[in-house]
């Protein structure tokens, strides 16, 4: 079975600063993608990135981008120029790639809550 | 575009007492899902369904019962509620397995057992 482990619970940091959100997972798969997802206080799961662990290049959307080693097993998120909209709880997730896996969703880590300073 | 919906979005229930949460999607979505979140400890999958009529155990099934008579709708049912299951309740679908199908999910239903 696959984990995935986030060693912050919390993180702060100033707005306008830059933060990495840290997440590891353990696998014996070679065939994967990976996830953050932003869960705000509104409780929306909303998809900030996403990576196939196939790919060497790291993924990136606007201010979010990752750090993917796969040697390491780690994959973490950098949010850049952080704003006060970020402020939320941060998930990593797992999801196998491999014929026939997959169907049973994602596998996720326990959360870190990112605290903005204005 | 309505995506996931579920209801109801707050729920209070006594010991013992029953109920069905319900979860639809607009999407055409072949794989739909139930997760609980609890303080710290992330979401974890409690049952899914890879298509109309199937269901499958996750994680953590003890006290939940599901069914997907129709591809829209999934439902997670608790037969005799305990305070272990005061939970925020997620339902998530997505058409594939892929990475580039991500999980759509719902805006979840905070349930608080007596």
């Amino acid at each position: 079975a696959q984990t995935v482990t986030q060693s912050q619970p919390e993180m702060s940091v100033q707005e306008a600063e830059t933060v990495t959100l840290s997440c590891t997972y353990d696998t014996s798969e070679s065939d994967y993608y990976l996830f953050w997802y932003k869960q705000p206080p509104s409780r929306q799961m909303i998809l900030v990135i996403r990576q196939e662990a196939y790919k060497q290049q790291n993924a990136t959307e606007n201010r979010f981008s990752v750090n993917f080693q796969k040697a390491a097993k780690s994959f973490s998120l950098k949010i850049s120029d952080s704003q006060l909209g970020d402020a939320a709880m941060y998930f990593c997730a797992y999801r196998s790639a491999r014929t026939g896996g997959g169907a049973d969703g994602l596998t996720f880590g326990k959360g870190t809550h990112l605290i903005i300073q204005p | 575009n309505a995506g996931v919906t579920q209801t109801p979005k707050f729920r209070v229930l006594k010991t013992g007492q029953s109920m069905t949460l319900l979860c639809a999607q607009d999407m055409n979505h072949e794989y739909m899902y139930w997760y609980r979140q609890d303080p710290g400890m992330g979401l974890r999958l409690i049952h899914y369904s890879v298509g109309e009529g199937t269901t499958a155990k996750g994680e953590v099934p003890d006290g939940y019962n599901v069914s997907r008579l129709k591809k829209q709708n999934f439902l997670l049912g608790l037969e005799s509620a305990a305070p272990s299951q005061t939970s925020v309740y997620f339902c998530a679908s997505s058409y594939s397995v892929g990475g580039n199908s991500p999980l759509h999910f719902g805006n979840g239903t905070r349930l608080t057992v007596t």
